[in-house]
């Protein structure tokens, strides 16, 4: 069954560090996203691309923040530098342009 | 921003009672709605789509429906199992599919 990939699966880093997720979606999944979760609370949208292309990220921190899709298909976000409140679980999800969104395993990040 | 509520926050129930959980949301203008569960620690498992012409969607012992008009959406779980217990989540789908989610019911099957 095709699923999401997202490595690592947990990630430890000190302050001031920099730090970068990768997502590989679904195939054919034009849709991809990436999404915030906080202990106890729903995912927050961070950045969302069509293909190559972002079409939201208006809640990405691009001080600190960063997200690329090069060729349309795997992705990876970056985080330079890392802050304590950067701690949370990071989700990479794809979808079809319209329809169900699948989510990976997710990326839970500690920053020390 | 759109918002999504769902309540209750937690729920602990016996095992084998049927069960609602209730999902709220402020604009109607929907693309689809779709529910996951999530264990702890762990990434999202889809469990149900609704698209926006649809009333509810069935798998197994859940069961989802959507009342647009409304802004309610709610999934229905028949003879609950330990093996239930777990977060839900719901998330609504507005303009090139962006999904919002609510907070989620924590849900404790208790043997």
């Amino acid at each position: 069954e095709a699923e999401v990939a997202q490595s690592p699966r947990y990630k430890i880093t000190e302050k001031s560090q920099a730090v970068a997720f990768w997502c590989d979606p679904i195939s054919g999944h034009a849709t991809l996203y990436w999404y915030r979760q906080i202990l106890g609370q729903g995912p927050e949208l961070l950045v969302q691309f069509q293909d190559e292309s972002v079409v939201d990220d208006s809640q990405l921190p691009k001080d600190r923040f960063s997200a690329e899709r090069l060729k349309g298909v795997d992705s990876t976000l970056k985080i330079q530098p890392a802050e304590l409140g950067d701690s949370a679980m990071y989700l990479c999800a794809s979808s079809l342009l319209t329809g169900e969104a699948f989510f990976g395993q997710g990326t839970r990040l500690t920053v020390v | 921003k759109q918002e999504v509520t769902q309540i209750p926050a937690a729920l602990s129930v016996p095992e084998g009672e049927n069960l609602v959980l209730n999902c709220s949301f402020t604009d109607s203008a929907i693309y689809n709605l779709q529910w996951f569960r999530q264990d702890p620690g762990k990434g999202l498992t889809s469990l149900l789509l609704i698209q926006s012409s649809q009333r509810e969607q069935t798998s197994g012992r859940l069961n989802a429906s959507l009342d647009k008009s409304s802004g309610r959406s709610t999934l229905y779980i028949a003879a609950s199992q330990p093996g239930d217990s777990a977060t839900y989540l719901c998330a609504v789908a507005y303009n090139f599919n962006k999904f919002y989610f609510g907070s989620g019911t924590k849900l404790n099957v208790k043997p």
